[in-house]
């Protein structure tokens, strides 16, 4: 059984501040992870994607990725109100079906 | 590019009708999706279609939901009959080695 798993929170940070979403996974072939983001009645949003182990940037999102210890995050710096959302983290494994697994999300509230 | 597009937005139905969704894939996406998604399991995976085939089915919960894919562009979620627990938000997603884009979903209510 291939797990995802995340902390529900909410994850509530100051505007300004780093804010640090945490998943892990239970598959240790798994190649490729994703972090989305789903506004509330909205539809997931694919914002990161990253295959190797360290950092990849993009804006004020950064994904980490540690595949020893089956750990990846994302840090989202100058937290912004309108990043309030819940963050889906996703898995795919190895075979070409790209199936993603997704965790149960972690709920974001920037508070001004 | 016009993205996935589900139809319809919203069904509110009675139990024991026949409910069916709709999904129109971006041109060129090869792989299509179907996930349910609830407060309480979060998103499932219903199933997984590649090149217009169904490749895994696993999660599709009962004989009542079946699915189709009759062209590259196209797909269907059919459940038969509807019950109340089936209430959810369905999602058809396609998919690029680079992730999953998904549709707007549709909000299904069994009453």
């Amino acid at each position: 059984q291939k797990e995802v798993e995340q902390n529900s929170g909410p994850l509530s940070v100051p505007e300004g501040a780093i804010a640090s979403l945490n998943c892990t996974y239970s598959d240790r072939g798994s190649q490729s992870f994703f972090w989305y983001r789903q506004y509330s009645g909205k539809s997931p949003e694919l914002i990161m994607f990253i295959y190797s182990n360290g950092d990849k940037e993009d804006g004020r999102f950064t994904a980490q990725l540690n595949k020893a210890s089956q750990y990846v995050s994302l840090l989202i710096r100058d937290s912004q109100p309108s990043d309030s959302a819940t963050y889906l983290c996703a898995v795919t494994t190895s075979g070409g079906s790209y199936i993603p697994t997704f965790g149960r999300g972690t709920s974001l509230i920037v508070h001004p | 590019d016009a993205g996935v597009i589900q139809s319809p937005r919203h069904e509110v139905t009675e139990m024991g009708q026949e409910v069916t969704l709709r999904c129109k894939l971006i041109s060129g996406h090869n792989s299509l999706f179907w996930y349910r998604q609830t407060m309480m399991r979060g998103l499932e995976l219903l199933i997984y279609f590649n090149n217009n085939v169904p490749i895994d089915d696993s999660g599709m919960p009962e004989d009542r939901f079946s699915a189709k894919m009759p062209n590259a562009s196209f797909s269907t979620l059919k459940i038969q009959p509807s019950e109340p627990r089936d209430s959810a938000v369905y999602f058809c997603a396609s998919s690029l080695p680079a992730g999953a884009f998904f549709g707007q979903g549709t909000r299904l209510t069994v009453v």
